[in-house]
């Protein structure tokens, strides 16, 4: 069984704070990692799709690194905003499924406060 | 606007009634996929779909029957649901059924089974 951890569970932090969670996922078979934002009552919004190791990716102040040896993805935030509260979600996928089964973790909610 | 859409955004309904949840997307892609959270667990994958055929069914119970008509819209019809199936209900869809394409999700449908 596949397993996916992401620490913290939940993190609050003050604007202008920086920020970064950890994404845990087997370190064999690797084949792609998915990370997605959800704010309440809202959809899942794709973030990052990082498939090689030492992949880095940004997009604005979040930006995501990516290690396939020791297993695990970073996700930094820099200069929180009160609009970057959300649950942020990796989902992991192993070769050979041979389609998209991403495994999720339960996530890290972020809480910026003003 | 994700371009996916969810009806109904919620539920509740009998352990003896029959209903269907809907989801349509707008965006031309040729992958659906069924989604399941259940209170403090990660999203659990439960069928997928590319080009309307059915490719995974995620040891799902027989009470839950998918149908996918066309690539545009994705159906999940319920029967004799217990307590425990009571959760959110996502849908996605993607461009493809390759790990690296980013999944788009609708809004979710909140399930009550009383």
């Amino acid at each position: 069984i596949l397993n996916v951890e992401q620490s913290p569970q939940s993190l609050h932090v003050q604007e202008g704070d920086s920020t970064n969670f950890t994404c845990s996922f087997p370190s064999s078979n690797f084949y792609a990692l998915h990370w997605y934002r959800w704010e309440t009552a809202k959809s899942p919004e794709a973030l990052f799709v990082m498939t090689l190791n030492g992949d880095e990716k940004k997009k604005g102040r979040i930006s995501a690194t990516l290690n396939t040896k020791e297993g695990y993805s970073y996700l930094y935030i820099k200069g929180s905003q009160p609009e970057d509260s959300a649950t942020y979600l990796c989902a992991f996928i192993s070769w050979g499924t041979g389609f998209q089964k991403l495994v999720f973790g339960t996530g890290t909610r972020l809480l910026v406060s003003p | 606007e994700t371009g996916v859409t969810q009806t109904p955004r919620h539920l509740v309904m009998g352990m003896t009634n029959k209903k269907s949840l809907k989801c349509e997307q707008h965006l031309g892609h040729n992958a659906m996929y069924w989604y399941k959270q259940s209170a403090k667990k990660p999203l659990e994958l439960m069928f997928v779909y590319s080009l309307e055929e059915r490719v995974e069914n995620n040891s799902v119970p027989s009470r839950f029957s998918p149908e996918c008509p066309n690539s545009s819209h994705l159906f999940l019809h319920l029967h004799t649901l217990q307590p425990e199936d009571s959760a959110l209900y996502l849908c996605a869809s993607s461009q493809g059924t390759g790990p690296f394409y980013e999944q788009y999700f609708g809004p979710g449908t909140r399930l009550t089974v009383t």
